[in-house]
């Protein structure tokens, strides 16, 4: 089945500790984005690639980082500069102007 | 650049009754919109999408959008709510820089 796979469902961290996580998709697309969602905020973006070994900052990058080496893989690090990295991360995929983000099921982190 | 509007971001609807979410976009050029929406601890995944082929569009789960270039509105709308609409819902202009604020949808038994 194609999709787009987002690991592990639920992470805990101490504060202080960078922590990354793992978005994998095996549907060919370009391009591939990583939202952070709290409650009653919507989606905002983070960082998004639309090729190998190139991202650009979304509207919140400050405290994260990214990588694009593989076409199916953009994993994100959540560093120790964020502030507040307790949140729902969102990891998206997409290819060409007019169809749609196919989603991951999320990862929920949370930072004690 | 392309944005989107949500009005409304909690809708309160019993259930059987007509269901209405409201999006108003802001472009010079035919936008691509989708409507997504998303459970509980999930991600979210595609109701359905505009695309300028037709102007009403028919989605999974009984929902269907009407694109209004006078009105610059794409509104979502199911005539009869279930239980399992509860969830919250987000218009998009394009396929994936931006998304509306979101609109939490709860149905009264």
């Amino acid at each position: 089945d194609g999709g787009i796979t987002q690991s592990p469902k639920y992470l805990f961290r101490k504060e202080g500790q960078n922590v990354t996580l793992s978005c994998e998709q095996n549907l060919n697309h370009d391009a591939m984005y990583w939202y952070r969602q709290d409650p009653g905020q919507g989606l905002r973006l983070i960082y998004y690639s639309q090729i190998v070994n190139d991202f650009q900052k979304g509207d919140i990058a400050e405290g994260y980082s990214v990588s694009r080496e593989k076409k199916e893989s953009f994993p994100l690090t959540v560093t120790s500069a964020q502030k507040n990295p307790t949140a729902f991360y969102l990891c998206a995929s997409s290819n060409g102007r007019s169809t749609e983000a196919f989603f991951g099921q999320g990862t929920r982190l949370t930072v004690v | 650049a392309q944005s989107v509007t949500q009005l409304g971001s909690h809708v309160s609807v019993s259930e059987g009754a007509l269901v209405l979410l409201r999006c108003n976009y802001s472009s010079s050029v035919p936008p691509y919109l989708f409507w997504y929406v998303q459970y509980p601890n999930q991600g979210l995944q595609l109701l359905l999408k505009y695309t300028s082929a037709a102007t009403l569009v028919k989605g999974i789960n009984g929902f269907e959008a009407e694109f209004k270039k006078s009105e610059t509105s794409f509104h979502l709308t199911k005539p009869s709510a279930h239980m399992s609409d509860a969830a919250e819902y987000f218009c998009a202009p394009r396929r994936g820089l931006v998304f509306g604020q979101g609109t939490r949808l709860t149905i009264n038994p």
